[in-house]
């Protein structure tokens, strides 16, 4: 069955370092979804991509944050200066289409960044 | 603002007993409901999803129901087994955006 593929599956980073998440979603899919879960928090959203652009982002997906599909297969997200309160598994999702038009969603399993 | 509250937090039963898992949101102006299984340091698999305008969805022993006007969903799992000790996360997508909202989720363990 086709996945996503998240790397590195852990990152510990210095605070105030970049870091780079990467992902390669399923193939055929045109939709791309970052999320992130805190510890023992809610899955939060970050951001939706589309057509080579950001669709859609959260409040928490500020300045600090960016993403990108440099070529055909990846997409990533960057954080500019990591901060402590960045620590959490982020998610990388896609979809075919749009989800809330019934489509599923399919996640990664996670990178876990630790920021110290 | 749509929030998604999941009750139990955390839920123990024994092998083969039939449970249900409660999920709760407070706009019922949504597209549609879906639940998925967390399993401890791996990513969401989805489980099942309901559109607004359907009431219940059923994929093997699980059915999810959907009540939009009273803002409530449930997740029925017949005959549990060991397996199926997982964290279970309902989630909404509403108000023209495709973002999903997530509820805090119920810890199930199932006891052989």
């Amino acid at each position: 069955e086709p996945e996503v593929t998240q790397t590195p599956s852990h990152q510990v980073t210095q605070m105030g370092q970049e870091v780079i998440l990467r992902c390669v979603p399923i193939s055929n899919h045109l939709y791309f979804y970052w999320y992130r879960q805190i510890l023992g928090q809610k899955v939060e959203f970050l951001v939706s991509f589309y057509n080579n652009e950001i669709s859609e982002k959260s409040e928490i997906f500020d300045d600090q944050f960016s993403v990108e599909r440099p070529d055909g297969s990846n997409f990533t997200l960057k954080i500019r200066s990591t901060k402590l309160e960045d620590s959490a598994m982020y998610f990388c999702a896609s979809s075919i289409q749009l989800v809330l038009s019934g489509n599923t969603i399919y996640f990664g399993e996670g990178s876990w960044l630790t920021v110290v | 603002k749509q929030e998604v509250t999941q009750i139990p937090a955390a839920l123990s039963v024994p092998e083969g007993e039939n449970l249900v898992l409660n999920c709760s949101f407070t706009d019922s102006a949504i597209y549609n409901l879906q639940w998925f299984r967390q399993d401890p340091g791996k990513g969401l698999t989805s489980l099942l999803l309901i559109q607004s305008s359907q009431r219940e969805q059923t994929s093997g022993r699980l059915n999810a129901s959907l009540d939009k006007s009273s803002g409530r969903s449930t997740l029925y799992i017949a005959a549990s087994q060991p397996g199926d000790s997982a964290t279970y996360l309902c989630a909404v997508i509403g108000g023209a955006t495709n973002k999903l909202i997530f509820g805090t989720g119920t810890l199930l363990a199932v006891q052989p």
